[in-house]
């Protein structure tokens, strides 16, 4: 089955620091991956996509993401933090169907910024 | 640009009702997908809908259904509501194609 596996569910760090927020996803012939952050009662918004091209993926708010195929990973950095990146950050992967594509999720992780 | 709005923000049901969730979708998206999040956890695929058509299915019971219109709005129902039915539900627009999700902020569903 299609898995998108995200290994920290809390990750703490101070402002200023570098932050990684790790995803494992299951190999498939064509992978096409995101992360969306979510903050406090709101819904959920795109950081950044890998869908072909460039393994080292930009995004908004100084986000990027490497796609690592021999690794199944698409981990999620950001070398100097802010108090305001505190939220939920999902790793998700698009896997195609009949019908077209359905975007599957990770469990979720939880970046908590420390003054 | 419209956003994918979501009524109502809240709602508190007793087991046993039924309630049903509304999404306008984002303006030149024609797909919605509907998602669960309980407390704690990721989104969790529902259903999606394409030109008013269910295309595509989580493992969610039948008592969960749903409705596109012709202006890609879109509805969720829940009959026969159980206390684990409480979550946010989140409802996303896109493109047919590989494109990302765009999110409402979501319906918080409380059963008692």
């Amino acid at each position: 089955a299609q898995s998108v596996t995200q290994l920290d569910s809390q990750v703490p760090v101070f402002e200023e620091a570098p932050v990684e927020l790790r995803c494992n996803y299951s190999s498939s012939v064509s992978v096409y991956l995101f992360w969306y952050v979510q903050y406090p009662n709101q819904g959920l918004q795109l950081l950044l996509k890998y869908l072909s091209g460039s393994t080292l993926v930009k995004g908004i708010n100084g986000f990027e993401a490497e796609f690592n195929k021999s690794q199944t990973s698409f981990h999620l950095r950001k070398p100097s933090v802010h108090i305001s990146d505190t939220a939920e950050y999902f790793c998700a992967k698009n896997r195609r169907g009949t019908g077209g594509f359905k975007t599957i999720f990770g469990a979720g992780t939880r970046l908590f910024v420390k003054a | 640009e419209t956003g994918v709005t979501q009524s109502p923000t809240h709602l508190i049901k007793t087991r046993g009702q039924q309630v049903t969730l509304r999404c306008s979708s984002q303006s030149g998206h024609n797909t919605v997908s509907w998602y669960q999040q309980a407390l704690g956890q990721g989104p969790q695929f529902i259903f999606q809908y394409y030109r008013e058509e269910e295309n595509g299915r989580g493992n969610f019971p039948p008592r969960f259904s749903g409705l596109q219109f012709p202006n890609y709005s879109s509805e969720l129902n829940v009959n026969a509501l159980e206390l684990d039915d409480s979550a946010l539900y989140l409802c996303a627009s896109s493109s047919r194609d590989n494109s990302p999700l765009h999110f409402g902020n979501g319906t918080r569903l409380t059963v008692t």
